[in-house]
């Protein structure tokens, strides 16, 4: 089945910068790969998500980059504020959803 | 009301007991999933279902049974509750559209523990 490996495990930001959180995949036949947040005590969320037949989609601060040949997809959140610390999740899927073990982001007042 | 919902969202229960959890959506989506959530582990995939009377085993099976006789509700058990099936359990949907998954959305999740 498909296996999904996410780093890093948390990372913390200082308000203002930049986040990226990696996730790699390793069934060719995935071709939906969305992100979600997670708050504390909530269900997760889809924030943003990008299809196998496109290489980059951004929406506002958020954006996702898909490199199909070495298998791998990335989160990238720019001008984090304090709302941004969460959990975050990337998932691959091909009928089902195999995800990843999750990022604990930290934006630092 | 529209969505997705789950029941009970908290439950308590003994060590070799059977417990069912629910989970009914309105959409009609074909797609439906249960996950376990513990820490360090993120979301394991337990069963999964393509369509009515279609069930699938995921990463983590053994010791839960599912059903899914019509559309809207994927229902969850598990035959004999051990402690290592404390968790949380969360059910989604998704639609299947020319071999693509759209979102998938949650329902609020079920905090099950076995003393």
């Amino acid at each position: 089945g498909e296996n999904v490996e996410q780093h890093p495990s948390t990372l913390s930001v200082q308000e203002g910068d930049s986040a990226v959180i990696k996730c790699t995949y390793s069934d060719s036949a995935s071709n939906y790969f969305p992100w979600y947040k997670q708050e504390l005590g909530k269900r997760p969320q889809l924030i943003i998500d990008i299809r196998s037949n496109v290489g980059e989609k951004k929406d506002q601060r958020i954006a996702v980059t898909l490199n199909k040949t070495a298998k791998h997809f990335s989160l990238h959140i720019t001008e984090t504020q304090p709302e941004d610390s969460a959990v975050y999740f990337c998932a691959a899927s091909i009928g089902s959803f195999s995800f990843g073990t999750g990022t604990r982001l930290t934006i630092i007042p | 009301d529209a969505g997705i919902t789950q029941s009970p969202r908290y439950k308590i229960t003994e060590t070799g007991r059977q417990v069912t959890l629910m989970c009914h959506q309105t959409w009609s989506h074909s797609y439906m999933f249960w996950y376990r959530q513990d820490l360090g582990h993120g979301l394991r995939l337990i069963y999964y279902s393509a369509a009515a009377d279609i069930t699938d085993k995921g990463e983590v099976p053994d010791g839960y049974v599912v059903s899914r006789s019509k559309t809207e509700n994927f229902p969850l058990t598990l035959e004999s509750a051990t402690r290592s099936q404390t968790s949380v359990y969360f059910c989604a949907s998704s639609e299947g559209r020319r071999g693509s998954n759209t979102e998938a959305f949650f329902g609020q999740g079920t905090r099950l523990t076995v003393v």
